[in-house]
């Protein structure tokens, strides 16, 4: 079953704990996107990834790590997580194709507790 | 800066009506817009518009793109309870620009039995 999976599903941490977030697809999808989901303000995009070893910065990447070192891969991590990190984030992943991103897939959502 | 603009914010009503959600945006060269439906989980795409003009159509949904005045709408006719979600639309970049997507702040519809 094509997929995009993310573990942890919820955590709950303390200030300054450092912390990773996985997230792994099986569909051989070129790209790779981390969100982040707060209430009144929609997705923003945290980093992306176009392919392996490829990273670039969205929106919001202020306290955020990435790598993609696999291409099925793309973990996020929170070196020095603060409460304002509090969030619901999101994994995704797309082929690309000669034009463009096609559509993206959703993993299940990692929701985050910073205390 | 580029931005994507949805409203309503939040909408109510009752089954069997209709509702026009919007999506007005000030983007630069993109290559598709697409509309996702998330209930309480992850977002499901709906449609991908990447012609002005041309509806796309399923089932009760249907959603269309008009580049000159640089929006899209999705319609939902006859709506039930199970359309009740966060509507999010967002543009997609051509591949020379990248990988950055910008969403909207998502359509929050609740429809009353």
């Amino acid at each position: 079953e094509a997929q995009v999976t993310q573990n942890p599903r919820y955590l709950i941490t303390v200030t300054g704990k450092k912390l990773t977030v996985t997230c792994s697809q099986n569909m051989n999808h070129e790209y790779m996107s981390w969100y982040r989901q707060d209430p009144g303000l929609g997705l923003r995009q945290i980093y992306y990834s176009m392919n392996v070893e490829v990273t670039d910065k969205g929106d919001v990447p202020e306290g955020y790590k990435v790598s993609r070192k696999e291409k099925r891969n793309f973990p996020l991590i929170l070196e020095s997580p603060s409460p304002n990190q509090t969030s619901l984030y999101f994994c995704a992943s797309s082929s690309v194709r000669d034009r463009g991103l096609e559509t993206q897939y959703f993993g299940p959502g990692t929701r985050l507790l910073v205390l | 800066e580029d931005k994507v603009v949805q409203s309503p914010l939040s909408l109510v009503v009752h089954e069997g009506d209709t509702v026009t959600l919007n999506c007005s945006y000030e983007v630069t060269n993109f290559r598709s817009l697409l509309w996702y439906k998330q209930e309480k989980k992850a977002p499901t795409f709906l449609f991908m518009l990447t012609s002005s003009g041309i509806e796309k159509k399923s089932g009760r949904l249907s959603s269309i793109l008009d580049k000159k005045e640089l929006f899209s709408i999705l319609n939902i006719t006859a709506t039930q309870t199970g359309d009740s979600a966060v509507y999010l639309c967002t543009t997609a970049p051509i591949r020379e620009q990248g990988g950055k997507l910008i969403f909207g702040q998502g359509t929050e519809l609740s429809v009353k039995p």
